[in-house]
């Protein structure tokens, strides 16, 4: 299962949308809505953020929003804040009850 | 509260095996499968597989294949994970997640376990 594709590193000022786009096939992202996104802090384990695409969990900032098209999803993140500044990794449901991972984008806050 | 502790940092020599251990706590165990990811220094996330702690199945990531097991202890609430056939490759941060596998998200990860692969 090769890993979904994401950009290595975006950036945006303060108040700015920046989106990351995370690629797959269809056998994964494009096949299924179970595309979750999950935010890290150096050090830190990762948290959720984005699951079944769009959905965001209990306490997530409305700033953090999820879409698909095609075998791409992407997440959004509006009115960027300097606290956004971290790594940010995708993955989807594949083929045969497995999962797979995206490389990761380091977003910085300019 | 829900939460999933891993056991200690763990330093191993080449060719030997390691076992992480997640114990779950505020939920019931069996209510959710257990996800074992893992992270190699400066790298991305990598999953290992699954266990789903009511039946015992598991499912792995092909790459780990024959060299992974996932077992969990009910009594307990512990899930395990055990590596094989250790390399330096294998020295990374290793993660459980917790999982109704209806969404194949995590909701609650552990904090990590640290596995040190070195002669």
């Amino acid at each position: 299962q090769s890993a979904l594709t994401q950009p290595a590193s975006v950036s945006g000022s303060p108040g700015q949308s920046i989106t990351i786009s995370c690629t797959g096939t269809r056998s994964d992202v494009g096949g299924y809505n179970l595309v979750s996104w999950y935010q890290q802090y150096p050090g830190n384990a990762p948290k959720l953020i984005i699951y079944e695409v769009t959905k965001r969990p209990s306490g997530v900032s409305y700033r953090f929003s999820g879409s698909k098209s095609g075998n791409t999803a992407s997440l959004t993140i509006s009115g960027l804040q300097a606290d956004d500044e971290a790594h940010y990794y995708c993955s989807s449901y594949a083929d045969i009850s497995s999962l797979v991972f995206g490389g990761g984008t380091t977003l910085t806050v300019l | 509260q829900v939460q999933l502790a891993q056991s200690g940092a763990e330093m191993k020599k080449p060719g030997a095996s390691v076992k992480v251990a997640c114990k779950a706590s505020g939920y019931t165990f069996t209510g959710y499968y257990i996800h074992w990811v893992r992270q190699a220094p400066g790298q991305g996330l990598e999953w290992m597989g699954w266990i789903n702690p009511k039946s015992g199945v598991t499912k792995y990531a092909q790459k780990f294949q024959g060299r992974v097991t996932m077992t969990r202890d009910t009594s307990i609430n512990t899930a395990y994970v055990e590596l094989g056939r250790l390399s330096s490759d294998d020295t990374a941060v290793y993660y459980c997640g917790r999982d109704t596998l209806e969404g194949y998200y995590m909701d609650v990860w552990g904090k990590g376990t640290t596995v040190t692969v070195s002669s």
